[in-house]
């Protein structure tokens, strides 16, 4: 399997911007979730689904957060309008059930000018 | 207070000694714990996990579990250089549905 896939690897883009960042599940995982990492607030639980369906989506930080899964195979994690604090590694991870271990996508590197 | 927590290091030891990475945690309803491995500019990696008290061994690394005082952690033998990473403690909060990580312990092994 090629493991959680993600896109962009990279993404600059200039504030103000929206932004759309990807995400493939492992196939047979039932369970998605979106992470966001810095260095000063470590990897915090943005918003996870289940059997394509939100959950929880109480870590997403403001109404410029969305995500949507409309199939087993892809997410989404839109940020509009973008800002210089939203600078942060994204992670994907996807799980075979609830409350089993992660697996993670390779993440996107996000910077906001 | 943070659902999980660990000492941010970073923890420094020489190679082939012990490392002791500890962990806390709030939720007394979680009943599933892991330790993960972040090289730089990598994505977190299991190396194990942990659901019931008392000690789990696989090869270097020993994870010890104690519910009743909250309390997690992870022992790595014969420490190497490639060992040096962030390890991140994370817990399954009650209800079995998010993962919650610690903010990381940064080790370093000296050759």
């Amino acid at each position: 399997d090629a493991g959680v896939i993600q896109s962009p690897r990279h993404e600059v883009t200039e504030m103000g911007q929206e932004v759309t960042l990807r995400c493939k599940p492992i196939s047979g995982h039932n369970s998605l979730f979106w992470y966001r990492q810095t260095m000063m607030r470590g990897l915090e639980l943005l918003i996870y689904f289940n059997n394509n369906v939100p959950i929880d989506d109480s870590g997403m930080p403001e109404d410029r957060f969305s995500a949507k899964m409309p199939n087993a195979s892809f997410s989404t994690l839109k940020i509009q309008p973008s800002e210089p604090r939203d600078s942060a590694v994204y992670f994907c991870a996807s799980s075979q059930a609830e409350g089993e271990k992660l697996f993670f996508g390779s993440g996107t590197q996000l910077s906001v000018l | 207070q943070k659902e999980v927590e660990q000492n941010s290091g970073p923890l420094s030891v020489p190679e082939g000694a012990i490392a002791s990475l500890n962990c806390t945690y709030s939720d007394r309803g979680s009943q599933s714990f892991f330790w993960y491995r972040q090289y730089s500019g990598k994505s977190p990696e299991l190396i194990m996990f942990i659901y019931s008290n008392g000690d789990k061994e696989d090869g270097r690394f020993t994870a010890q579990l104690n519910k009743a005082s909250q309390y997690v952690s992870l022992l790595i033998r014969d420490s190497q250089p490639s060992d040096s990473a962030t390890y991140l403690c994370a817990a399954i909060n009650t209800g079995g549905f998010k993962t919650i990580f610690g903010a990381g312990t940064r080790l370093f092994v000296k050759a």
